[in-house]
């Protein structure tokens, strides 16, 4: 079946840090791919998706790239910031399941001043 | 738009009580989700319904599980009766069919004790 494989955690940065966050999956077709945020005490909301190989999705500064030969989805800032302090899930649906998504366990990143 | 509606914020309930989450998906949505979250498990899909319907209920851990959709704008998973191993955050989250992404709600904590 599908799944999604995040790199173990917990990560703590100093501000201003790249962030690199990696993700693998298995798929039997041609998922879409994203990336959820879940700030403390709230559900998880939509960082950035991507629908097909080489697509790259971007949102509030992250940024990642499908791609197809490798199977990952590695998500990746430039800068962080301590607001970006949160638990950051990969996932993936495959084309018409109907916005089924499998998540991967979730990493938790920690951005120090 | 509220976004995806859910109560109670917390529960805390004692072993063997039943217990009942509500869930008000995004008006307009067609596909509704039952997530728990826990730290050994991480994310895992109970339940979802498209169209009020259950199509998958392969993630319900157990016949004390339950869910239902009696309408377009509410859902309902119950456990009766609870056991502390049920123990998690549960999350329910709406989409438009076959357009993700998914939106989840804040989350119910629920503690058996």
């Amino acid at each position: 079946g599908d799944s999604v494989t995040q790199m173990e955690g917990p990560v703590t940065l100093s501000e201003e840090a790249f962030l690199t966050i990696n993700c693998t999956y298995t798929a039997t077709g041609y998922p879409s791919l994203f990336w959820y945020v879940q700030y403390p005490g709230e559900g998880l909301q939509l960082l950035l998706k991507a629908t097909k190989a080489d697509d790259k999705g971007s949102n509030k500064g992250f940024e990642a790239t499908y791609r197809k030969e490798t199977t990952s989805f590695h998500l990746e800032k430039g800068s962080v910031q301590v607001s970006d302090s949160a638990v950051y899930f990969c996932a993936l649906s495959e084309a018409g399941a109907n916005s089924k998504l499998t998540f991967g366990k979730g990493i938790t990143l920690s951005v120090r001043p | 738009d509220a976004g995806v509606i859910q109560s109670p914020r917390h529960e805390v309930t004692e072993m063997g009580q039943e217990v009942t989450l509500r869930c008000k998906p995004i008006s307009g949505h067609n596909s509704l989700f039952w997530y728990r979250q826990t730290m050994m498990r991480g994310l895992e899909l109970l339940i979802y319904f498209n169209n009020n319907v259950p199509i998958d209920d392969s993630g319900m851990p157990e016949d004390r599980f339950s869910a239902k959709m009696p309408n377009a704008s509410f859902s309902t998973l119950k456990i009766q009766p609870s056991e502390p191993r049920d123990s998690a955050v549960y999350f329910c989250a709406s989409s438009f069919s076959g357009s993700s992404p998914l939106h989840f709600g804040n989350g119910t904590r629920l503690t058996v004790t």
